[in-house]
């Protein structure tokens, strides 16, 4: 158990519609990832979040947001969804993330399947 | 840019026998990491090993092996004694600043199967 936690586990939603993953890191890190795993694009940093502000953008679609909130839990915002955002959607969390490297633990995942 | 390169798709071995996974990355920093995750059927990332880009020893933990050379820019994983437990899918990954950030790139992972 790395300490990071994803709610729901899995998500099954209809094109068009909109979902919120939540995401609450280990106790103490203040660093929150997500990345994306689909079939066609592998595993994709979309985002990371340090202390509540944004800190390095990767391939996040605009339809797509994220914010940090003050107690440092995460959520990641898919609207408009396609059937292409079907995928395992991974948050991690780091001590810090900035100048000083600091390992990045993994959540379990949350699967979503849009129909 | 980053890059991670696993050739390697799919791979079958019977148990017991011995699989090198490659990995090959492109970086212009001087100061990198590796790793090595498993993504058992259950979906979930598991660590396996870091390494910086300063340290070039090979490790060995069990039956895991990694090889790490800066010459040619690899840095692959063996499994020796192979068991079906080890079934998954392997990804390799690297890490480098990005501004003010460090960035995970991860190749595009290796299904390994191991056969009883």
């Amino acid at each position: 158990d790395s300490g990071v936690t994803q709610t729901p586990k899995h998500l099954i939603t209809a094109t068009g519609q909109r979902v919120t993953l939540r995401c609450s890191p280990r106790s103490g890190d203040l660093s929150v990832y997500w990345y994306q795993q689909s079939l066609d694009q592998g595993l994709q940093f979309l985002i990371q979040y340090y202390n509540g502000e944004e800190r390095a953008k990767g391939n996040i679609l605009e339809r797509f947001s994220a914010q940090q909130f003050p107690d440092l839990h995460s959520e990641l915002n898919l609207s408009s969804l396609e059937l292409g955002d079907s995928a395992l959607y991974f948050c991690a969390s780091s001590l810090s993330g900035l100048a000083r490297y600091n390992e990045q633990f993994f959540g379990p995942g949350t699967r979503l399947t849009v129909l | 840019a980053q890059k991670v390169t696993q050739a390697q798709t799919e791979i079958s071995v019977v148990e017991k026998e011995d699989v090198t996974l490659d990995c090959v990355y492109e970086t212009r920093d001087t100061t990198y990491y590796l790793f090595w995750y498993k993504q058992p059927p259950s979906g979930e990332l598991v660590f396996l090993i870091r390494r910086n880009s300063f340290d070039e020893q090979n490790e060995i933990s069990g039956r895991y092996s990694w090889n790490f050379q800066k010459s040619t820019s690899s840095f692959n994983f063996t499994i020796t004694a192979s068991q079906v437990v080890d079934s998954a899918v392997y990804f390799c990954a690297l890490s480098g600043v990005r501004g003010s950030a460090w960035q995970l790139t991860f190749g595009s992972g290796t299904q390994l199967t191991v056969l009883p």
